[in-house]
């Protein structure tokens, strides 16, 4: 079956800190990759995502790369700030039958930056 | 413009009893999505409407589980006879097609059952 496996939180880092926040996924076909971000008090919100094998994703600062080798999707910023604490979550999406972009989402990682 | 809303964002309820969640999408978009996200893990899938018809149910748990979205925009989740493990976070998502890979989600409803 379909499933993300992102790496336990909370991580906690002091501003311009590197961050890595670990993503593997299992699915079958081919799946497109997704980073979501909840910042506290707000919804889901995509950060960014990458559709196919090799491509890049990024936005604010972040990146992430579809890995198919070792089917990851590790997220990744040079200097976070106190503003990028935050939920995030990786999630994929495989179309299906009914063309659904149904996600499957990890388990979540907190992020905590710390002045 | 107007994101995804939900409503109510909080219900409390007693076991047993029946619940409506309300949806109402970004105007115009086609796909409508519901997830529930219980407390320490990440949202998952119940229900895709395209339109007005339910695309794709595999997520609903069970029976007591039932969405509708008559006119192709805002959408109703159903819950009959509430159980304790129906206690979750329930949100809601649109994009503007089944082939968009952006969703947008809603707040959400944080729904209790006593």
């Amino acid at each position: 079956g379909n499933s993300v496996t992102q790496m336990e939180g909370p991580v906690t880092l002091s501003e311009e800190a590197f961050l890595t926040i670990n993503c593997t996924y299992t699915a079958t076909g081919y799946p497109s990759l997704f980073w979501y971000v909840q910042y506290p008090g707000e919804g889901l919100q995509l950060l960014l995502k990458a559709t196919k094998a090799d491509d890049k994703g990024s936005n604010k600062g972040f990146e992430a790369t579809y890995r198919k080798e070792t089917t990851s999707f590790h997220l990744e910023k040079g200097s976070v700030q106190v503003s990028d604490s935050a939920v995030y979550f990786c999630a994929l999406s495989v179309k299906g039958g009914g063309a659904t972009n149904k996600l499957i989402f990890g388990t979540g990682t907190l992020l905590a930056v710390q002045p | 413009g107007a994101g995804v809303s939900q409503t109510p964002s909080n219900k409390v309820t007693e076991k047993g009893k029946y619940v409506e969640l309300r949806c109402d999408p970004i105007s115009g978009h086609t796909a409508l999505y519901w997830y529930r996200q219980s407390l320490g893990q990440g949202p998952e899938f119940l229900i895709y409407f395209q339109g007005t018809g339910a695309a794709d149910d595999s997520g609903l748990p069970n029976d007591r589980f039932f969405a509708v979205r008559p006119e192709g925009s805002v959408s109703t989740l159903k819950i009959q006879r509430t159980e304790r493990g129906d206690s979750a976070v329930y949100l809601c998502a649109s994009s503007l097609t089944g082939t968009s890979y952006e969703q947008y989600f809603g707040p959400g409803t944080r729904l209790t059952v006593t």
